[in-house]
């Protein structure tokens, strides 16, 4: 499973987009980029996956670079609940083991 | 969607005793369910892998005969810690991945208290 490299710490004003870099230079082709996040004291919640393309659900949109050695996770209207841990993570859609970096913690300033 | 249900929430026990911890997946089956530890202000640590049926697959420096995992069928696993201590004091989570959908669901975590 690829290393995946992330900043410690980001702040972000409420109602703006916050951007969250990833990068992941050793992924292999068959891993996914997969964003998890964490409140305090709760388990990581699923946000968005992506292999090549660039993906977008309800939560956020997944930017992932042509070469895959990164990504970009964006929340487009932050909010005060969207403070917590985000973990970028590089895993195969076989379901092999799932090691977590040490995450940015996003904080969002009203 | 997916959802891993993991029980207790939270557990106090006392040193030498053995606590055990449920996680289900209620509407998929689990091939790979995955435990975690967590201690304050760190991330998640990989403990085992466990896959349906066999033995679960410990990593480096994990004790398993202190952390006795089973998944015995397609929906639950258990984490038994053994003779509890202090310091096996700890957030542990749990996630299970599944044959028809491509992410991992986690759990909402056990905080066990050894005292």
């Amino acid at each position: 499973d690829a290393k995946t490299t992330q900043p410690t710490s980001m702040d972000c004003a409420e109602g703006r987009a916050a951007n969250l870099p990833c990068n992941h230079s050793t992924i292999s082709g068959n891993e996914y980029v997969y964003w998890y996040r964490q409140i305090h004291s709760q388990g990581p919640q699923y946000i968005i996956h992506g292999l090549k393309n660039n993906e977008t659900n309800e939560m956020a949109s997944l930017i992932i670079t042509e070469d895959r050695k990164s990504s970009t996770l964006i929340l487009p209207h932050a909010t005060l609940r969207d403070t917590a841990v985000y973990y970028c993570i590089a895993g195969d859609v076989g379901g092999s083991r799932l090691t977590f970096g040490e995450g940015t913690q996003l904080t969002v300033n009203p | 969607g997916a959802v891993v249900s993991q029980h207790p929430s939270r557990v106090i026990c006392k040193s030498g005793t053995s606590v055990k911890i449920e996680c289900r997946s209620l509407d998929f089956q689990a091939t790979t369910m995955f435990w975690y530890r967590q201690f304050p202000k760190k991330s998640l640590m990989l403990m085992a892998t466990s896959n349906e049926g066999s033995k679960a697959t410990y990593e480096q420096g994990v004790e398993k005969d202190k952390f006795l995992i089973n998944h015995a069928s397609l929906t639950l696993s258990t984490l038994t810690v053994t003779s509890a201590h202090p310091e096996d004091s700890s957030f542990y989570i749990c996630s299970a991945h599944g044959t028809l959908h491509y992410g991992y669901t986690f759990g909402s975590g056990t905080r066990l208290t050894v005292v």
